[in-house]
């Protein structure tokens, strides 16, 4: 498809055990960021890639959170000995280099739920 | 910091109903300014956007103008469908740190 993909679609895990969830933007799109929202908040930036160049991981709540993007082009948002309030929707965007502030093509998310 | 607050929710009109959804935004740089609409179980989708001051971003009947004057991006459209049901996020983007407002649930009726 056209759009950003996300898989999987939801996620359920024991407290404790490791995550990972992936992420493949539009093609051709340099900029990936990904993004927690909480039920019934908007989103939380977590982190920003331009290529494979991790510029921005400020958001990050916790060292269990660490993401890769190694050629530039998927990237995987993995969580480890994963929490309760870990659980939510993780987004994914992309969007085109050059100018700043460009708008934001988000993927559908993954739903995770931590037990 | 940056930051979005737009008007909580939920928001419920009948159709054909004039809709505004107050958003304010504080920054300290030249954000641009978006609206996202998130349908039920569907990502978040860009409906407009304003990059300056005095910029009307307008799509699908929305309209939102970018007020530098008084930090705001209200969202209107003048007669709303029961289509147009959706969760609306006001957005802001300042050298690619993007900040979101809580988002405001509109329902119409029929």
């Amino acid at each position: 498809g056209a759009g950003v993909s996300q898989s999987p679609r939801y996620k359920v895990a024991k407290r404790g055990q490791d995550v990972a969830l992936r992420c493949d933007p539009i093609s051709g799109h340099v900029s990936l960021f990904w993004y927690q929202q909480a039920l019934g908040q908007g989103p939380e930036f977590l982190t920003y890639f331009q290529n494979e160049a991790q510029l921005d991981k400020s958001g990050l709540p916790s060292d269990r959170f660490f993401a890769e993007r190694p050629e530039g082009s998927v990237s995987t948002l993995k969580i480890q000995r994963t929490q309760q309030e870990d659980s939510a929707v993780y987004l994914c965007a992309s969007s085109l280099m050059g100018e700043v502030n460009q708008p934001q093509h988000f993927g559908d998310g993954t739903r995770l739920s931590i037990l | 910091g940056n930051s979005v607050t737009q008007m909580e929710g939920p928001v419920t009109l009948s159709e054909e109903a004039f809709l505004t959804i107050n958003c304010t935004y504080t920054a300290t740089g030249y954000p641009s300014l978006f609206w996202y609409v998130q349908y039920p179980g569907e990502g978040l989708q860009l409906l407009l956007k304003a990059t300056k001051a005095d910029d009307k971003g307008s799509n699908k009947g929305f309209e939102a103008t970018y007020r530098k004057e008084t930090t705001s991006f209200h969202l209107e459209k003048g007669s709303v469908q029961v289509s147009d049901s959706a969760v609306y996020f006001c957005a802001l983007s300042d050298n690619n740190d993007m900040r979101f407002g809580a988002g405001t649930r509109l329902t119409v009726k029929p």
